[in-house]
């Protein structure tokens, strides 16, 4: 019964390069949440999504963020042209209707050099 | 608006006493409330959740938290303190009419002495 999934597990980019996080759900899972965790902050949502639909990105920075989930495969989280202002630990989640539990991944450690 | 304040940065127990990590919520109806761990460089790991079935709730690890609606409370507490339960640790309420998005504390980090 494998848990939520998260990869890359480590990621460093340059300035100005494009960042993917890849989240999978635990089996049976259709919500999928993202959080970033600032160094000495704790955690900020950023986006929820279903299947194919983005329910509430209210937490997502207006620029350079995205994130789907789309019928098939994992969700992702994209950030283009990155700065050293997006290093944080990248957080995904799913959960279950109707339970509001939502299970962790390991995270998604970005690095902007 | 939900909200939660954790109301210590950090928390330091010998190992064999009693831990306390204190909470309070801000709610303008009956909440999801939540205690998740973090491990260094770990992910989360649910330690338990009240959803007003029970105001004690047990959880994993010896740890349960009791929900006061007098006081708007949730503390975290465990009887024995064992130095694998160092870590930082968050409250959490579910905004249920924000499509049950987590609001996070802003953590306590329990250290625990030998």
């Amino acid at each position: 019964n494998a848990g939520v999934m998260q990869n890359p597990r480590h990621l460093v980019r340059r300035r100005g390069q494009e960042a993917r996080l890849r989240c999978s759900p635990m089996k049976g899972h259709s919500h999928v949440y993202w959080y970033r965790q600032l160094p000495e902050e704790g955690l900020k949502f950023m986006v929820y999504l279903q299947k194919e639909n983005i329910i509430d990105e209210s937490g997502m920075p207006k620029e350079r963020f995205s994130a789907e989930f789309p019928k098939e495969g994992p969700s992702i989280l994209r950030i283009q042209q990155v700065v050293r202002g997006d290093s944080a630990a990248y957080f995904c989640a799913s959960s279950r209707p109707p339970t509001d539990t939502q299970y962790f991944g390991p995270g998604t450690r970005l690095t902007v050099l | 608006a939900q909200s939660v304040t954790q109301l210590d940065s950090h928390v330091s127990v010998s190992e064999g006493t009693p831990v306390l990590l204190r909470c309070n919520y801000s709610s303008s109806y009956s909440p999801s409330l939540f205690w998740y761990v973090q491990h260094p460089n770990k992910g989360l790991q649910l330690l338990l959740k009240y959803t007003s079935a029970a105001t004690l709730v047990k959880g994993i690890n010896g740890f349960e938290a009791e929900f006061k609606k007098s006081e708007t409370s949730f503390h975290l507490t465990k009887p024995s303190a064992h130095m694998s339960d160092a870590a930082e640790y968050f409250c959490v309420v579910s905004d249920q009419l924000g499509g049950n998005k987590l609001v996070f504390g802003a953590g306590t980090i329990l250290r625990v002495k030998s």
